[in-house]
């Protein structure tokens, strides 16, 4: 079971939206810790996806959004396509466990 | 742009001691902001953060491995490497060097995988 919960799965058809949540505690990001988003293709390393909570790095579509309230953070998913089936992260830093920390990971699948 | 590539041997056995490489080009791991981390993925499970050290050669682990993980730099091969002493099965993964920055983990490795077994 891990510190920051993200369910184990989520699916939508292709040009739909979708949303995974990153849920944690007073110790991380409801301390204010920054959330990160990674997404990992099968059989690839991971992949930087969103930084700072909301930010993308450079050549990640903004299709890919961030949010984050309270104890919480959320990635959206517009306009799905069949190359987003991937499994996705979120991190953030724990400062009772004094350790970077990672979701359990999101597989998400495109019907 | 930055580029990882970790090197190691793909069989360990029970007890001994874990040693993995990774070799960096296209940027120089003895700069400032950035810090050199491992990160591990057992079969079919999730990410995890074993550490980082930084151009000063100073360092952060995770607690529930830092009585056995060493991480260290070499800035004349451009390098920095992993050790983990004590390995059991449950060390088993692929893993992943990456670079830490102010935007996060924004280069990676391509993973090796190790395999703890006699």
């Amino acid at each position: 079971q891990s510190v920051l919960t993200q369910p184990p799965s989520v699916s939508g058809a292709p040009g739909q939206k979708v949303t995974i949540s990153c849920t944690g505690s007073g110790s991380n990001i409801g301390t204010g810790y920054d959330v990160f988003w990674y997404q990992q293709l099968p059989g690839s390393a991971p992949r930087l996806l969103i930084y700072a909570n909301k930010n993308r790095p450079s050549g990640v579509p903004d299709r890919f959004s961030g949010f984050r309230s309270g104890a919480s953070a959320s990635l959206a998913i517009t306009a799905l396509q069949a190359e987003d089936e991937a499994v996705y992260y979120c991190q953030s830093y724990d400062n009772s466990l004094s350790a970077w920390l990672f979701g359990g990971g999101t597989e998400l699948t495109v019907l | 742009q930055v580029q990882l590539q970790e090197s190691g041997p793909g069989l360990v056995r029970p007890s001994e001691t874990l040693s993995l490489t990774c070799s960096v080009s296209g940027g120089s791991v003895n700069i400032g902001s950035y810090y050199w981390s491992w990160i591990r993925q057992p079969p079919g499970k999730g990410l995890e953060w074993i550490g980082y050290v930084y151009f000063s050669g100073s360092t952060n682990y995770n607690p529930s491995l830092e009585s056995r993980v060493t991480i260290s730099l070499d800035t004349s091969k451009n390098q920095f490497s992993l050790r983990l002493t004590s390995v059991t099965a449950a060390d088993t993964a692929v893993y992943y060097c990456a670079r830490e920055g102010p935007i996060g983990l924004d280069s990676w490795g391509q993973g090796t995988r190790v395999n703890v077994s006699s």
